[in-house]
């Protein structure tokens, strides 16, 4: 089993900074990585598909990047809506895993 | 409207059994991959099952091999997760999702909660 390792667990920020978000695997993925966003109460949404293509309606802010075992989601300049927890995902084996989840918190 | 709605969650005793339903509509249904993925209080996401567009494919995370069964019916574009033997562990959201891309999740549903009691 390919095992995600996102990094910080928490990030506190302000409106307006950037986020920097990393998802380690445990082996090469080539570039088979989502990022989802999750708000309190609500089911993810997909940002991010094969590392760097954002998905239909995902603002140019999301920035994903990497391949092989490193991998980074950067939101370039957060607003208000983009306090919340995100997941990165593979696809490369079965079974289809997740990383534990980083929250970016309002500093 | 594209949407995913699940059903049949509740509280359920240990080594009893449930039935999720997750009814589809807006889009081609028997086009598409579908999944479960499953979500502990306060927890992060686990995927648990897939099924192909026709059926015919399925696939499981190891912990529920055995005792969790995904199927489709595609003349009521719905898709189930029959669960027996259910352990404490299972307690979580059980959402149903799209397959977008072989292998991502591009519609969700709302989820269904189950608790499973000892």
């Amino acid at each position: 089993e390919i095992v995600l390792t996102q990094s910080p667990a928490t990030l506190s920020l302000s409106p307006g900074e950037r986020a920097t978000l990393s998802c380690r695997a445990s082996q090469s993925i080539i570039n088979y990585l989502a990022w989802y966003q999750q708000k309190p109460g609500q089911a993810p949404r997909l940002l991010i598909y094969d590392a760097s293509n954002r998905a239909t309606g995902i603002p140019a802010r999301f920035i994903g990047s990497g391949s092989g075992t490193d991998f980074t989601l950067t939101i370039s300049s957060l607003e208000a809506e983009d306090f919340a927890v995100y997941y990165c995902q593979q696809r490369s084996n079965w079974p289809l895993t997740f990383g534990g989840g980083t929250k970016v918190e309002i500093k | 409207q594209v949407q995913l709605v699940e059903s049949g969650g509740g509280v359920v005793q240990s080594g009893r059994s449930l039935r999720l339903s997750c009814a589809a509509s807006g889009f081609t249904f028997s086009g598409y991959g579908m999944h479960w993925v499953r979500q502990a209080p306060g927890k992060g996401l686990e995927w648990v099952a897939v099924i192909s567009n026709d059926g015919s494919s399925k696939n499981y995370v190891d912990a529920v091999k055995g005792r969790f069964t995904i199927s489709r019916d595609i003349s009521k574009t719905t898709l189930y997760l029959q669960m027996n033997s259910l352990r404490a562990e299972d307690t979580a959201v059980y959402y149903c999702t799209r397959t977008f891309t072989d292998w991502y999740f591009d519609l969700w549903g709302r989820g269904t909660l189950v608790t499973v009691s000892s």
